[in-house]
């Protein structure tokens, strides 16, 4: 099946820094989505995003899937932008499970 | 609803007991995902239902673990004869159906086997 490998796997900020997370998978993928992990477990939706690029606040994403990668910019962190980000696909062919990568965990300080 | 609800919250359960989790997705949607997430790990997937169509069992990690969706709407993940290595978050997710839909996940049930 489908390999999803997320980059860096660990990553510690000062509070106003800037990030940018990694996300590349191994086949073509009909659906990429973004989620932040908070620390209470919750999954919160960010990006919808096969392609191009979608910005939120401070946060934005591209995907550029001819490439088989997604990037995710966090920008002026806050510490509230802790815990795991999760990069999830839907391989083409048909599939309906969404396959994840294993995480960045983002540490902010203040 | 507003959003997936899943019950309970958190279970505490003795070895060798059966548990039932529930998972009530958005309402209209027609796809059900169940994960499980070990400490400090990412999701793996257990099962998928689609409609009315038979579920993808393909990642249940054992016999002792079933699921059913009742009327295409609330599902309810079982385990049997509970084992410590159970002990897991257990996460539901629903979508919309079709290929490569947006899925949406509840706050998960924390499942303590002691």
């Amino acid at each position: 099946g489908i390999q999803v490998e997320q980059s860096p796997p660990d990553l510690i900020l000062q509070e106003g820094a800037n990030s940018t997370l990694r996300c590349n998978f191994s086949d073509s993928v009909n659906n990429l989505q973004w989620f932040h992990q908070n620390p209470w477990g919750q999954l919160i939706n960010l990006f919808y995003i096969p392609s191009g690029t979608k910005q939120n606040g401070r946060l934005s994403a591209t995907t550029v899937a001819t490439e088989r990668y997604s990037l995710l910019y966090i920008s002026s962190s806050q510490t509230t932008d802790s815990g795991v980000y999760f990069c999830a696909v839907h391989a083409s062919g048909g599939s309906y499970i969404p396959t994840f990568g294993r995480g960045t965990s983002l540490i902010v300080h203040p | 609803g507003a959003g997936v609800s899943q019950s309970p919250s958190n279970k505490v359960t003795e070895k060798g007991k059966d548990v039932e989790l529930r998972c009530d997705p958005i309402s209209g949607h027609t796809a059900l995902y169940w994960y499980r997430q070990s400490l400090g790990q990412g999701l793996e997937f257990l099962i998928y239902f689609q409609g009315n169509s038979a579920p993808d069992k393909s990642g249940l990690p054992s016999d002792r673990f079933s699921a059913e969706r009742t009327g295409g709407s609330v599902s309810t993940l079982t385990i049997q004869r509970t084992q410590q290595e159970d002990s897991a978050v257990y996460l539901c997710a629903s979508s919309l159906g079709g290929v490569g839909t947006e899925a949406f996940f509840g706050q998960g049930t924390r499942l303590t086997v002691v």
